[in-house]
């Protein structure tokens, strides 16, 4: 079935220091991708997305580039800050924005100043 | 910027009752959906709702729950007899696949979500 899978958390970084968190997906034919963001005590927030292979999603700084070879998604920022601590779930989407999301376990991120 | 909402923010109930958890999706969007997040679980779809009935549903979505769409603007999901399993957060989403250009085009937006807690 369709799934995906995150690297395991927590992780803890400085600030201004380069982040990536590992996605890959199963899926068949070509889904679309997300990474959304959960700050603390609030819901999700769409990070960006990528509906189609060799597509990059940009936004905020943070960037994922849609791989099909390697069925991967992986997020990256350059500089972290202390506002990007959150939780951050990979996510796939198996036809179209009407369908269900899945969702992979999600990544604890903590910056420390 | 549209925003969909949810209440209440949080719900306490004793096993055995029923709850009612209210969404309001953005204006425009014709799909609705419900999520739930048990504690330190990952994101779990429930069911997805279009032109007034259910398009799709997971395995957790049985009997004890139903959705609605009472009128114009509010979408609920209904759980008949909670269970203490039950207990978790509750996101509504909502999309409009019509919409075009950046990043809002063809995205689910979600709530923030309900958190149920089932005693």
């Amino acid at each position: 079935g369709n799934s995906v899978t995150q690297m395991e958390g927590p992780v803890t970084l400085s600030e201004e220091a380069f982040l990536t968190i590992n996605c890959t997906y199963t899926a068949t034919g070509y889904p679309s991708l997300f990474w959304y963001v959960q700050y603390p005590g609030e819901g999700l927030q769409l990070l960006l997305k990528a509906t189609k292979a060799d597509d990059k999603g940009s936004n905020k700084g943070f960037e994922a580039t849609y791989r099909k070879e390697t069925t991967s998604f992986h997020l990256e920022k350059g500089s972290v800050q202390v506002s990007d601590s959150a939780v951050y779930f990979c996510a796939l989407s198996r036809y179209s924005s009407a369908s269900k999301i899945i969702f992979g376990s999600g990544t604890r991120l903590s910056i420390r100043p | 910027e549209p925003e969909v909402t949810q209440t209440p923010s949080h719900q306490v109930t004793q096993m055995g009752q029923e709850v009612i958890l209210r969404c309001v999706p953005i204006s425009n969007h014709l799909y609705f959906y419900w999520y739930r997040q048990i504690l330190g679980q990952k994101v779990e779809f429930l069911v997805s709702f279009y032109n007034n009935e259910i398009s799709e549903k997971s395995e957790i979505f049985d009997d004890q729950f139903s959705v609605e769409r009472p009128d114009g603007s509010n979408f609920t999901l209904k759980i008949r007899s909670t269970k203490l399993e039950d207990s978790a957060m509750y996101f509504c989403a909502s999309t409009d696949p019509g919409t075009s250009g950046g990043l809002s085009a063809d995205t689910q937006y979600f709530g923030p979500g309900t958190r149920l807690t089932v005693l």
